[in-house]
């Protein structure tokens, strides 16, 4: 099967810095990542879609410059939530999929961020 | 924009039968997933329907009737274990998942 890493599973960290979450495909070449967030008993919400060696989309709503998202290679996507404030608290999931859309997403674990 | 809901709790017992339902209204139609969804970790894949009609997979079964915007899952013989989170999911014509807020399953022996 296809297994996806995030690392760490879990961060707290103080107002103010910046805390990196990585996504990794650990036995397949993903062609494109998403990032998800999700508050407590509400619906993922997409993020940004990361393609590897360009630029990532964001979804509406959702800053560019705080969410720094970069997809180095086929097989890894980094998250950084730069300046974090408390309401940056929540559950991060990235998903990797083998071609350009949506079809056949396999998840991360999931990285819950708690912001002091 | 994207649509997707489904009831927000059920209860059942164990060894019943739960049939979980999404209605969706979407800017184009590529497909549907059902996702398992325990707390504190990623969805896992459940189903995955783009034609109308049953896909049966073991305990679960997935329906969709596109005319209708709607789906269901049924889960059959439950489970303790099926205590979980239930996502309903589609793809629109923007080719992204778009999700439904969940249904928590509670399964109680």
């Amino acid at each position: 099967g296809a297994v996806v890493s995030q690392h760490p599973s879990r961060v707290i960290c103080k107002s103010g810095t910046s805390v990196k979450i990585e996504c990794r495909s650990l036995d397949f070449q993903a062609t494109t990542m998403f990032w998800y967030r999700q508050f407590p008993k509400k619906s993922l919400m997409l993020m940004a879609t990361s393609n590897e060696g360009s630029k990532a989309t964001y979804e509406q709503g959702v800053e560019k410059d705080k969410f720094l998202i970069n997809h180095a290679s086929l097989t890894l996507s980094t998250l950084t939530v730069t300046s974090a404030h408390p309401e940056d608290s929540s559950f991060y999931i990235c998903s990797a999929t083998r071609d350009r859309v949506a079809y056949e997403q396999y998840f991360g674990p999931g990285t819950r961020l708690t912001v002091t | 924009g994207q649509n997707i809901d489904q009831p927000t709790e059920m209860t059942a017992t164990e060894g019943a039968i739960v049939q979980i339902n999404c209605t969706y209204q979407t800017s184009g139609f590529n497909g549907l997933f059902w996702y398992q969804q325990h707390a504190g970790e990623a969805p896992t894949f459940l189903s995955y329907n783009v034609l109308d009609g049953l896909e049966e997979k073991g305990r679960f079964s997935s329906f969709l009737s596109r005319s209708k915007g709607y789906s269901y899952l049924l889960l059959k013989e439950l489970q303790m274990k099926d205590s979980a989170s239930y996502l309903c999911a589609v793809i629109g014509d923007d080719y992204k998942l778009s999700f439904g807020a969940g249904t928590t399953v509670t399964v109680r022996a």
